[in-house]
């Protein structure tokens, strides 16, 4: 059963437009949620997150939007730059576990 | 420089063999992760400890096995019990108990067996 779900596994968005990665998730319990990115051959690197008590993060270029009642979340990357092309993860946790559970990734390419 | 150090970076096993992939972090968490990455399948949790001397089984726990003797070290063995061991694994570290949930990442070992 997958608890954390990206049902996108490719996405193709012009340099310089907005960027819109989506995730959903099974489990109202998590109470935190994380997006990574990462290259090929390489750790994912943490990118943003947001706490269930939130609706919104922001961080330079990359805004994190939570919809807790339809078990969604967004990223949002604007302006998008070439290198931005990576490999995005969305994950979720529950403080009290230490545990994070992976969505299977959105690949982003930025084309000139 | 803290970090998560990961070897070897590549491997290549055998089948029937026994394989030990190190992890070793100088971060000073007390959580630490072991993640497998397979193709479209995004990063599934093999184990976790949260504290010296204390793990627990993942969701893909099954021909796989771990320590946690010592606070920065955190081994994985890929046996030979595990059916299907080519991957790229990840191993992970995080301050337990952290509300934002941040996990660092090593840079990963690429098993494949032969």
């Amino acid at each position: 059963d997958q608890q954390v779900k990206q049902n996108s596994p490719s996405l193709s968005v012009q340099e310089g437009r907005i960027s819109i990665l989506n995730c959903d998730y099974t489990n109202s319990m998590f109470d935190y949620f994380l997006w990574y990115k990462k290259y090929p051959a390489e750790g994912p690197t943490f990118l943003i997150s947001i706490s269930s008590i939130k609706d919104k993060n922001e961080d330079g270029r990359f805004t994190v939007f939570l919809n807790k009642s339809a078990k969604h979340l967004s990223l949002h990357i604007v302006p998008s730059q070439p290198g931005d092309s990576a490999v995005y993860f969305c994950a979720a946790g529950y403080s009290s576990a230490s545990k994070i559970i992976f969505g299977s990734g959105t690949r982003l390419s930025i084309r000139p | 420089d803290g970090g998560i150090t990961q070897s070897p970076k590549y491997l290549f096993r055998k089948e029937g063999q026994n394989v030990t992939l190190s992890c070793e972090q100088n971060l000073n968490h007390d959580a630490m992760y072991w993640y497998r990455q397979d193709p479209g399948q995004g990063l599934r949790l093999i184990y976790y400890s949260q504290i010296v001397n204390d793990f627990q089984k993942g969701d893909i726990a099954e021909g796989y096995s771990v320590s946690r003797e010592k606070k920065e070290s955190f081994p994985l063995t890929v046996t030979s019990a595990q059916k299907n061991p080519t991957a790229f694994y990840l191993c992970a570290s995080s301050i337990a108990g952290s509300h934002t949930g941040e996990l660092f990442f090593g840079e990963g070992s690429r098993l494949t067996v032969l």
